[in-house]
């Protein structure tokens, strides 16, 4: 079955560069998610769309940003990256929210040098 | 706000082995998600069961079990004869509503 596809999936950038992380969901998924993780960490909750729009925000810092596209792909916008940026990045969907079970891509492993 | 905790930070056992993972979570709301995913060495989170909070049914599926009392708020993870490839990170997760939070994670290290 196809699952959520993450790209890249590693990534090397300098301090306050730019990062874009792209992530296509489960097909008919409409929900994505967006969780960082770093070394030794559990994954933190950054934002969330369904249909969209943004449905839920984390701890999410003011330097990302990002966005859900008509075909329900989503980007992550990283801008001014710092070192304490590297982390894994994980992209998940699921179909509606409530509690559905939500499936994790592999993960892009961001380093800031 | 909705919390999870996993206090169990590392285990170690030897191949066949039973082991219990701990999750004990906190909400205010009626109605919850429960979750156990595994993080292997390769980084991917795999998504293991979902509970919702009026399902108290035990589930087993192959060496995995898992008991959820509501009654202790908790939500724990046994693997029976436990193998080498057991070895990973296991996250517990509460969802409320959108978002799902994660405990800290237990390290399982199934030896040889």
């Amino acid at each position: 079955a196809a699952g959520v596809i993450q790209s890249p999936r590693h990534l090397i950038k300098e301090k306050r560069e730019t990062a874009t992380l792209k992530c296509y969901p489960i097909p008919r998924h409409d929900t994505v998610y967006w969780y960082q993780q770093g070394p030794g960490q559990d994954p933190q909750f950054l934002i969330s769309f369904y249909e969209k729009m943004q449905s839920d925000k984390g701890s999410i810092p003011d330097r990302f940003s990002a966005q859900q596209f008509s075909d329900y792909h989503s980007e992550l916008n990283m801008s001014s990256l710092e070192l304490g940026d590297s982390a894994l990045y994980f992209c998940a969907s699921s179909e509606g929210a409530d509690g559905n079970t939500i499936y994790f891509g592999e993960g892009s492993w961001l380093t800031v040098v | 706000a909705q919390k999870v905790t996993q206090a169990q930070t590392e285990i170690s056992v030897v191949e066949k082995e039973d082991v219990t993972l701990d999750c004990v979570y906190e909400t205010r709301d009626t109605t919850y998600y429960l979750f156990w995913y595994k993080q292997p060495p390769s980084g991917e989170l795999v998504f293991l069961i979902r509970r919702n909070s009026f399902d108290e049914q035990n589930e087993i599926s192959g060496r995995y079990s898992w008991n959820f009392q509501k009654s202790t708020s908790s939500f724990n993870f046994t693997i029976t004869a436990s193998q080498v490839v057991d070895s990973a990170v296991y996250f517990c997760a509460l969802s409320e509503a959108v978002d799902m939070r994660f405990g800290a994670g237990t390290r399982l290290t199934v030896k040889p």
